[in-house]
């Protein structure tokens, strides 16, 4: 079944403590995301790689990093998360060139941090 | 001024009623335009895209942009209680894909 992956889907932390969420897809896509869903605000893109070692910043990218190691794993991470970044994160991969708009979603990770 | 604007609702219309979702850009270099559909708790599901100026049909959506008023809008026929949801409109360019704060629509019985 072609799909997204993401881990964990609900996490509760605190500050300063360094998380992984991690996203793989198993679609062979080129183009993958993060965003954040936060009320009011909508999603926001955080990250985004169109290829494997190419990475790139989004709308919100500060206090994040990704790495795009593998065509088909691209994990956010927050090395001091703060409560300010307590939010809904998706992960999305599409096609790539021509096909960026076919975004197919993963299921969301809640994250909470004290 | 925010990049995609949309109102937020919640929409309400009668089952069987055309619902219009409206959404302005500020880019005028976007690309493409997108409309995404989500369920209360779940991930956003793309339901439409278009590129060029007019009206692309698909089933009971039509998707529609003006790119001189920088508009789109997002019809849908025959609405049904299983259309209830937020619906997200984004635009792309280049790379970058912004999502607008997406509209409620509520479809009464």
């Amino acid at each position: 079944e072609a799909q997204v992956t993401q881990n964990p889907r609900y996490l509760i932390t605190v500050t300063g403590k360094k998380l992984t969420v991690t996203c793989s897809q198993n679609m062979n896509h080129e183009y993958m995301s993060w965003y954040r869903q936060d009320p009011g605000l909508g999603l926001r893109q955080i990250y985004y790689s169109m290829n494997v070692e190419v990475t790139d910043k989004g709308d919100v990218p500060e206090g994040y990093k990704v790495s795009r190691k593998e065509k088909r794993n691209f994990p956010l991470i927050l090395e001091s998360p703060s409560p300010n970044q307590t939010s809904l994160y998706f992960c999305a991969s599409s096609p790539g060139q021509g096909k960026i708009h076919e975004q197919f979603f993963g299921p969301g990770t809640r994250l909470t941090v004290l | 001024q925010k990049e995609v604007e949309q109102n937020s609702g919640p929409l309400s219309v009668p089952e069987g009623a055309i619902a219009s979702l409206n959404c302005t850009y500020s880019d005028r270099g976007s690309q493409s335009f997108f409309w995404y559909r989500q369920y209360s708790g779940k991930s956003p599901e793309l339901i439409m895209f278009i590129y060029s100026n007019g009206d692309k049909e698909d089933g009971r959506f039509t998707a529609q942009l003006n790119k001189a008023s920088q508009y789109v809008s997002l019809l849908i026929r025959d609405s049904q209680p299983s259309d209830s949801a937020t619906y997200l409109c984004a635009v792309r360019r280049y790379q970058k894909v912004t999502f607008g704060t997406g509209t409620k629509l509520q479809v009464i019985p």
